[in-house]
């Protein structure tokens, strides 16, 4: 399986709504989870099961999507949001995706 | 709530081997695998392989197979990742995870949900 996660890069503005795709090369039904790494920390679980929000984590997240093609979007972007986020699948071992550099503009 | 606290960093030179630890605080991963992350600066996450320390079986992605071994202590509170004959794009951060397990799973492995703080391990002759 590969993941292909688009954009690489993103810079929006605070209050902006900012979308991430994440295209699986086979059917992983909704086995996709999606975690926030700001920098020089740990990654954090957001969402798992491609659309169900990990407790604590702002409703401003959320995820889409199943089989082959997801969606990750922050309604409203907040200056606490600047990290880097990645997709994971686990249909099979787990895989992560390249990542998306989140900055503001 | 169980913290993953990790052994600290590492200088080593090409050829040898790394062995990082990962410990359970206030808890055990009995019910759980530990999964084992790393970075590579500036690049993303890369997962290496996990161990389910109840069944003792760990798995390897293939990049890793023959050249990292992962275990786990009878007490399952302490889990460790060794990378044998190192080479200089080894340097990386390398992180564990609680990896919580789905029996409806092809492998079982379903969510990292808790992080270790990461170590940093640098290969340089």
């Amino acid at each position: 399986i590969q993941m292909t996660q688009s954009p690489s890069s993103l810079s929006a503005s605070v209050g902006d709504r900012v979308t991430i795709t994440c295209q699986a090369s086979q059917d992983i039904r909704n086995y996709l989870n999606w975690y926030q790494q700001k920098p020089g920390k740990a990654p954090k679980l957001l969402i798992f099961d491609a659309s169900n929000l990990e407790t604590g984590v702002p409703s401003r997240f959320s995820g889409s999507g199943s089989g082959t093609d997801f969606t990750f979007t922050i309604s409203s972007l907040q200056p606490e949001d600047i990290a880097t986020y990645y997709c994971q699948q686990y249909d099979n071992l787990p895989l992560f995706g390249q990542g998306t550099k989140l900055e503001i503009k | 709530q169980v913290q993953l606290v990790q052994s600290g960093a590492e200088v080593k030179k090409p050829g040898s081997s790394v062995k990082v630890s990962c410990k359970a605080s206030g808890g055990t991963f009995s019910s759980y695998a530990i999964s084992w992350v790393r970075q590579a600066p500036g690049q993303g996450l890369e997962w290496m392989g996990a161990i389910i320390p109840i069944f003792g079986t760990a798995n390897y992605a293939q990049k890793f197979r023959g050249r990292v071994t992962i275990t786990a202590d009878e007490s399952m509170t302490t889990a460790y990742m060794e990378v044998s004959s190192l080479r200089s794009d080894d340097t990386a951060v390398y992180y564990c995870a609680r990896t919580s397990l789905e029996v409806r799973l092809p492998y079982y492995y379903y969510v990292m949900d808790v992080w270790g703080q990461g170590t940093t391990v640098t290969v340089s002759s």
